[in-house]
């Protein structure tokens, strides 16, 4: 299937910096990327769609100068979280969306461990 | 989004069938049927995803009722890896939809 990867896996930050975290599509250009959050013991929370050379679309409730999203390249997108607070620390995933036979399939990175001192 | 409700937990031994239920009654005709998987600390793994006819790959089989209401992911051998959260969701298939994610299944597989 296809291969999405995340950089870095785990990640720890003093409070007020910011993290840029890096999720690729390894084998397939992808059109739309999504990131999602979660909290432990909880399900994931869609935070945004990227689309490659647009906007991001945000979810209800998550801030769009708190959570930066840039999809620059087929290949690329890329989350910052800026002026990082305990409250911020997450499992943060991203997918892509793949085409088989006419449909979509999202394909999911491993994830980042984000940790805010 | 079609709702989908899910029993929160099941056991399976190793070896047997893997039999996951899940409900969307109120899934629309352009839904599709999609499962994914969750192995703790991992991202989602896509399984299988389906229309009205039952489908099959390497990993899984799907059945879908008739009526659209209910399916059923099969996992025909179960092993200790297959241990993981299982999500049902129903959605459209186009490039832009968005997975929404309930509380999914934990299957737990027993020696």
């Amino acid at each position: 299937g296809a291969v999405v990867s995340q950089h870095p896996s785990r990640v720890i930050c003093k409070s007020g910096t910011s993290v840029k975290i890096e999720c690729r599509s390894l084998d397939f250009q992808a059109t739309t990327m999504f990131w999602y959050r979660q909290f432990p013991k909880k399900s994931l929370m869609l935070m945004a769609t990227s689309n490659e050379g647009s906007k991001a679309t945000y979810e209800q409730g998550v801030e769009k100068d708190k959570f930066l999203i840039n999809h620059a390249s087929l290949t690329l997108s890329t989350l910052t979280v800026t002026s990082a607070h305990p409250e911020d620390s997450s499992f943060y995933i991203c997918s892509a969306t793949h085409p088989a036979g006419g449909v979509y399939e999202q394909y999911f990175g491993p994830g980042t461990r984000l940790t805010v001192t | 989004d079609a709702k989908t409700t899910q029993p929160p937990s099941m056991d399976c031994a190793e070896g047997r069938a893997a039999n996951l239920p899940c409900n969307h009654s109120t899934i629309s005709g352009n839904e599709y049927v999609y499962w994914y998987r969750q192995i703790h600390s991992q991202g989602p793994q896509y399984i299988i995803h389906g229309l009205k006819n039952n489908e099959t790959n390497e990993m899984a089989s799907l059945i879908i009722t008739e009526d659209r209401k209910s399916s059923t992911l099969i996992l025909p051998h179960a092993t200790l890896r297959d241990t993981a959260v299982y999500y049902c969701i129903a959605e459209g298939g186009g490039s832009n939809y968005k997975l929404t994610f309930g509380k999914g299944t934990l299957l737990t597989v027993n020696p």
